[in-house]
């Protein structure tokens, strides 16, 4: 057990609909990240907070946006979404913004039919 | 453009058998990171090389950065059925111009482990 929990699970929607994905760090960790994976593309960096505050972007849809809330933990926004946003998505923390030893949580597999 | 290239994509041993996972990088690195992923589930860092040269052991596992700090091996002695699952090399962004403290994967390699 990583200490970050990701919720929900595992998600099926519509093409056009919104989810909110939502993430609790490990406890002390101020550093949020968020990765995508499928099977064409990997692993990608979309975007990653630290201590409340946006630190870097990646490879973000407009589409997609995320905050941290003053209790760490943080939330992904898909909106219209398309079949090819199918993926797993993960969230990850760390204690500082700098480090490349993440804790990543199980994921959140989101089905778009 | 990948910027880190995993060899093989996958690879079948038979248990107590050696292996070892390649990782190459276009450009010298900060930091390399190796992650192993269960299909399906997050994934779980195993180790961190900074300097050229540097080696790394957990358990049966171990890592090595080359001279160049370009190249990395994950060499898994006497493979068991738990050390099954994918392996992801890891490098720091702000290698390749980005934000240093967010990596970038490579696509992983498939290590299946037959009793």
């Amino acid at each position: 057990d990583s200490g970050v929990t990701q919720t929900p699970k595992h998600l099926i929607t519509a093409t056009g609909q919104r989810v909110t994905l939502r993430c609790s760090p490990r406890s002390g960790d101020l550093s949020v990240y968020w990765y995508q994976q499928s099977l064409d593309q990997g692993l990608q960096f979309l975007i990653q907070y630290y201590n409340g505050e946006e630190r870097a972007k990646g490879n973000i849809l407009e589409r997609f946006s995320a905050q941290q809330f003053p209790d760490l933990h943080s939330e992904l926004n898909l909106s219209s979404l398309e079949l090819g946003d199918s993926a797993l998505y993960f969230c990850a923390s760390s204690v500082g913004p700098s480090t490349g030893e993440l804790f990543f949580g199980e994921g959140s597999r989101l089905t778009v039919l | 453009s990948q910027e880190l290239e995993q060899s093989p994509q996958s690879l079948i041993v038979q248990e107590g058998k050696n292996l070892t996972i390649n990782c190459t990088s276009s450009k010298t690195l900060y930091g390399l990171y190796w992650y192993k992923q269960k299909y399906g589930e997050g994934l779980i860092f195993l180790m961190m090389l900074q300097k050229g040269g540097e080696e790394k052991s957990h358990e049966k596992i171990t890592a090595k950065l080359d001279e160049k700090k370009q190249q990395s091996s994950l060499h898994i002695t006497a493979s068991q059925p738990s050390h099954a699952g994918i392996y992801l090399c890891g490098a720091d962004i702000g290698d390749y111009g980005g934000s240093q403290g967010n990596l970038i994967f490579g696509k992983g390699t498939k290590l299946s482990v037959k009793p």
